[in-house]
């Protein structure tokens, strides 16, 4: 069964701080895809990255990154010199059969000033 | 360009009634799901439309509940005798087909209060 678990259900941090989302995910696939999305107060879910499972490489864009391991089962996201703005809930999601997204529970992560 | 569209943004209606939620997904995005968000459950997979075809109807609560879509573009989630435990967030996304390759672009969302 695919499942995807994100164990950190609150994070607070002081604004410039570094902060790391944990994302571990199960699948037997042999292909399949990652996904971080970012749903901020507003409600709209945000898509910000997509990972497949042949593509190792880290990923950076402007202050945020991702750490895929497929060793270790894990797609973490690191949000580096924090801002406010980054305050919302991010959810991790695996792609079952091409068509479902399979969701972590959701980080809520406070930015505060 | 235009986004995934959701109307109405937020509905209360009493138990018993009969809601429609419509989802206006991306021009040229053949393929539209609705997932539920809701705080008990999370988010939760109801149904996919490849054109106007929904393979998976699994995730639908139950028969209370049903989706077509017309014209490979706009989508109808109908809720029939809605019951408390109704009340989510209803979210539409959309993508060009169905691959694992293919981002889902989310809809702002339909907020549903059953009373």
């Amino acid at each position: 069964a695919q499942k995807v678990t994100q164990a950190q259900t609150e994070i607070s941090v002081v604004e410039k701080e570094d902060v790391t989302l944990d994302c571990v995910y199960e699948t037997r696939d042999t292909t399949y895809y990652l996904f971080w999305y970012k749903q901020p107060p507003s409600g709209e879910l945000v898509f910000l990255i997509r990972r497949n499972s042949f593509d190792e490489q880290n990923e950076i864009s402007g202050r945020y990154s991702w750490n895929f391991q497929k060793s270790t089962s894990s797609f973490n996201f690191t949000i580096t010199a924090s801002q406010v703005v980054d305050s919302a809930v991010y959810f991790c999601a695996l792609i079952k059969s091409n068509y479902q997204l399979i969701w972590g529970a959701g980080t809520k992560l406070i930015i505060k000033p | 360009g235009a986004g995934v569209s959701q109307s109405p943004s937020n509905k209360v209606t009493e138990k018993g009634k009969d809601v429609e939620l419509r989802c206006d997904p991306i021009s040229g995005h053949t393929a539209l799901y609705w997932y539920r968000q809701s705080l008990g459950q999370g988010l939760e997979f109801l149904i996919y439309f490849q054109g106007n075809s929904a393979p998976d109807k699994s995730g639908l609560p139950s028969d209370r509940f049903s989706a077509e879509r017309t014209g490979g573009s706009v989508s109808t989630l109908t809720i029939q005798r809605t019951q408390q435990e109704d009340s989510a967030v209803y979210l539409c996304a959309s993508s060009l087909g169905t691959s694992g390759s293919r981002t889902q672009y989310f809809g702002p969302g339909t907020r549903l209060l059953v009373l």
